[in-house]
């Protein structure tokens, strides 16, 4: 499978800032997700990253909060906006990956992000 | 609202052992079928997928899916304390709809 990094690995962070993940895989792919994990809980889908085009957005997530870009096909970034409290989560980025037409998803290592 | 269902646990067994670990779904038309294991302060690593119903064995993990029932489950033979994790289901309804529902995960510990 391939290769996924994200930068930070972790941070701690204020309220109201903003803080920008990053998601690089080592091969070319078709679909890039983010997720959140906030404590405790299993993964929510927050988007689908889209190559040249707007992510699309899950219920309750929002552009505004949560702006991706996906520039080219091993690439993409999540942005997470005027930062609370609540939004101390892990955040993972996986990639689909089409062997033979089966739908698996591989995780990167992770964002844990502390909001002070 | 789709959802997944497992069992959160804990689930204890003894080393050498057979754990069960079970998983519904509610959305019936769902095509694809997911065990990731996490360890703690971990990402997910995908172990096991099954597509059809019966049974789809690989080394010690063996999945299982009655999609009659909406049940897929786990099945761990010879469980080592190195498979002590938190298990999570996870479903996608197939289609040009990528997306997984996750369940919230069982914690197994399996005891020396």
């Amino acid at each position: 499978s391939a290769v996924i990094s994200q930068k930070p690995s972790r941070d701690i962070c204020q309220r109201g800032t903003s803080l920008t993940i990053q998601c690089q895989v080592d091969s070319q792919v078709t679909m890039m997700f983010w997720y959140r994990q906030q404590p405790g809980q299993s993964l929510t889908l927050i988007a689908t990253a889209n190559q040249g085009s707007e992510a699309t957005y899950e219920s309750g997530f929002v552009i505004d909060k949560f702006p991706i870009s996906r520039p080219n096909l091993t690439f993409s970034t999540l942005t997470v906006s005027n930062m609370s409290p609540e939004d101390s989560s892990i955040y993972l980025c996986s990639v689909r990956e089409d062997l033979l037409g089966y739908n698996e998803q591989f995780f990167g290592p992770g964002t844990r992000l502390t909001v002070l | 609202q789709k959802e997944v269902e497992q069992n959160s646990g804990p689930l204890s067994v003894p080393e050498g052992a057979i754990a069960s670990l079970n998983c519904t779904y509610s959305d019936r038309v769902s095509q694809s079928f997911f065990w990731y294991r996490q360890y703690s302060g971990k990402s997910p690593e995908l172990i096991m997928s099954i597509y059809s119903n019966g049974d789809k064995e690989d080394g010690r993990f063996t999945a299982q899916l009655n999609k009659a029932s909406q049940y897929v489950s786990l099945l761990i033979r010879d469980s080592q304390p190195s498979d002590s994790a938190t298990y999570l289901c996870a479903v996608n309804s197939g289609g040009s709809n990528y997306k997984l529902t996750f369940g919230k995960g069982t914690l197994l510990t399996v005891n020396p």
